[in-house]
């Protein structure tokens, strides 16, 4: 069973730019969430959707935005880039119906680095 | 509201000795409780999962947590630390109806030969 897929894997981007990271979740999963990982942060999260929808928001600016397709794949995009936006965006997916009982599985990651 | 908090943000063993790595957790609604691990330059892996049956979990590498409500606690203990066991580890919570995981700040092991 494919994992949880990110592309790209690093992403180098000026400040004033727009990021588009995608994930797309395991087969049968249909909640993605959005985290952020910046260096001395630790994980913030940024975004849940569920069944196409937008579920919850971090604390995060509206330059961060994203959605999720009919396959429940999803985007994340990032506007107005600013330098602080260098992290490491994971994407983890679950299934509704488990995620009480289960886990959330991760990606591996975009790196998306603003000079 | 929840949260997590790991005591100690770098903790340091010498390989074969026992890893105890701290977590405690607020929740205002019965938690589910997880562990994962980061290697360097890469996602998350989940270690283990408290869900509300046995307190006492066992997950992959050796790695086992028990979950304790009277001190809102899930440590994390392994016995024997090996050097493949050097990472950054996480405890996280989730619960109630936004399903959204909370991380603690990371605990960085390293292990010394």
């Amino acid at each position: 069973e494919a994992g949880v897929t990110q592309s790209p894997t690093h992403l180098i981007k000026t400040r004033g730019q727009q990021a588009t990271l995608r994930c797309s979740p395991i087969s049968g999963h249909t909640s993605v969430y959005w985290y952020q990982q910046a260096l001395g942060l630790g994980l913030q999260f940024l975004l849940w959707y569920d069944e196409g929808e937008e579920r919850n928001r971090g604390n995060f600016p509206p330059r961060f935005s994203g959605r999720q397709f009919p396959n429940y794949s999803s985007e994340l995009n990032v506007n107005a880039l600013e330098l602080e936006d260098s992290a490491l965006y994971l994407c983890a997916s679950t299934s509704r119906v488990i995620v009480d009982g289960g886990g959330y599985t991760f990606g591996s990651g975009t790196r998306l680095t603003v000079v | 509201a929840q949260s997590v908090t790991q005591l100690g943000s770098h903790v340091s063993v010498s390989e074969g000795a026992l890893v105890l790595l701290r977590c405690n957790y607020s929740s205002s609604v019965p938690p589910y409780l997880f562990w994962y691990v980061q290697y360097p330059n890469q996602g998350l892996q989940l270690l283990l999962k408290y869900t509300s049956a046995a307190t006492l979990v066992k997950g992959i590498n050796g790695f086992e947590a028990e979950f304790k409500k009277s001190e809102t606690s899930f440590h994390l203990t392994k016995p024997s630390a090996h050097m493949s066991d050097a990472a950054e580890y996480f405890c996280a919570v989730s619960g109630g109806s936004n399903y959204k995981l909370t991380f603690g700040k990371g605990t960085l092991l390293t292990v010394n030969p």
